[in-house]
C-alpha cells in the first residue's frame, strides 16, 4: 500500500497564508481529499477532487496538486483554523484509502 | 441535515468481538460508499474499511483483513462492522463516513460523531 507524508506541525501568523504538504506517489493518479479536525470533534471534508469546497467551507481553502505533492492553502488565516489537518487518497495499486500523519496547524 | 449514528462500542477483552453499526438518514443511502476509519486515542485518522454503493464492493485495511466484516442493508440505512479476534491496538474511536461518490474515493464529506471501541483484558 501507499503513503502520504504531511509534516507535523506547521505555523502561521493570524491573516497570514500557509500551506499544508502531502506527499505520496498515490497522489500521481488520485487527487487528494483534505480534513479539518478540532479536539473532541469528528473530522470536516475541507477539500477534494482537483479543489472542491463542500457546502459551507470558507474560500480561504484551496487544494492544489504537482507531481506527487498536493497542498492545502489557507489564505487569510483565522483563529478558528486552528487544527489538525489530515490528506487522503485512493491507492493506486488496491482501492483502499491511506491517510496522512496529519499536520498541527497552529495559528499565532 | 444528513445524520450518521454510530452505535455497539464498548469495552471488550482481547480475542473478543464486537458489532457497530452506523444508522444513517436523510440521503438516499444505497446512492453512496460508506466506510468506516478509526482513530486510536492520540493518534491519526486510519481508513478500515469501505463498502460500495453500487454491487457489492468491499475494501479491507490489510491489518484488518480476515478479522472484521463490513456490510450494510440498504432497507434499513444502516452500515456494519462486524469485528472479530480482536486486539488491544484495535482501542479507537470508529467513525462511520459517508463518500461523496457511490465508489470507494475517500472523499468522506459526512461523518458520524464516532463509537469508542477499548479492547483490554
Amino acid at each position: 500500500s501507499s503513503e502520504l507524508t504531511q509534516d507535523p506541525a506547521v505555523s502561521v501568523a493570524l491573516g497570514q497564508t500557509v500551506r499544508i504538504s502531502c506527499q505520496g506517489d498515490s497522489l500521481r493518479d488520485y487527487y487528494p481529499s483534505w480534513f479539518q479536525q478540532k479536539p473532541g470533534q469528528a473530522p470536516i471534508l475541507v477539500i477534494y477532487g482537483k479543489n472542491n469546497r463542500p457546502s459551507g467551507i470558507p474560500d480561504r481553502f484551496s487544494g492544489s496538486i504537482s507531481g506527487n505533492i498536493a497542498s492545502l492553502t489557507i489564505t487569510g488565516a483565522q483563529a478558528e483554523d486552528e487544527a489538525d489537518y489530515y490528506c487522503n487518497s485512493r491507492d493506486s495499486s488496491d482501492n483502499h484509502v491511506v491517510f496522512g500523519g496529519g499536520t498541527k496547524l497552529t495559528v499565532l | 441535515e444528513v445524520e450518521l449514528l454510530e452505535s455497539g462500542g464498548g469495552l471488550v477483552q482481547p480475542g473478543g468481538s464486537l458489532k457497530l453499526s452506523c444508522a444513517a438518514s436523510e440521503f438516499i443511502f444505497s446512492n453512496y460508499a460508506m466506510s468506516w476509519v478509526r482513530q486510536a486515542p492520540g493518534k491519526g485518522l486510519e481508513w478500515v474499511s469501505s463498502f460500495s454503493g453500487s454491487g457489492a464492493d468491499t475494501y479491507y485495511a490489510d491489518f484488518v483483513k480476515g478479522r472484521f466484516t463490513i456490510s450494510r442493508d440498504n432497507s434499513k440505512n444502516t452500515l456494519y462492522l462486524q469485528m472479530n479476534s480482536l486486539r488491544a491496538e484495535d482501542t479507537a474511536v470508529y467513525y462511520c463516513a459517508k463518500d461523496v461518490f457511490t465508489h470507494n474515493s475517500g472523499s468522506f464529506d459526512y461523518w458520524g460523531q464516532g463509537t469508542l471501541v477499548t479492547v483490554s483484558s
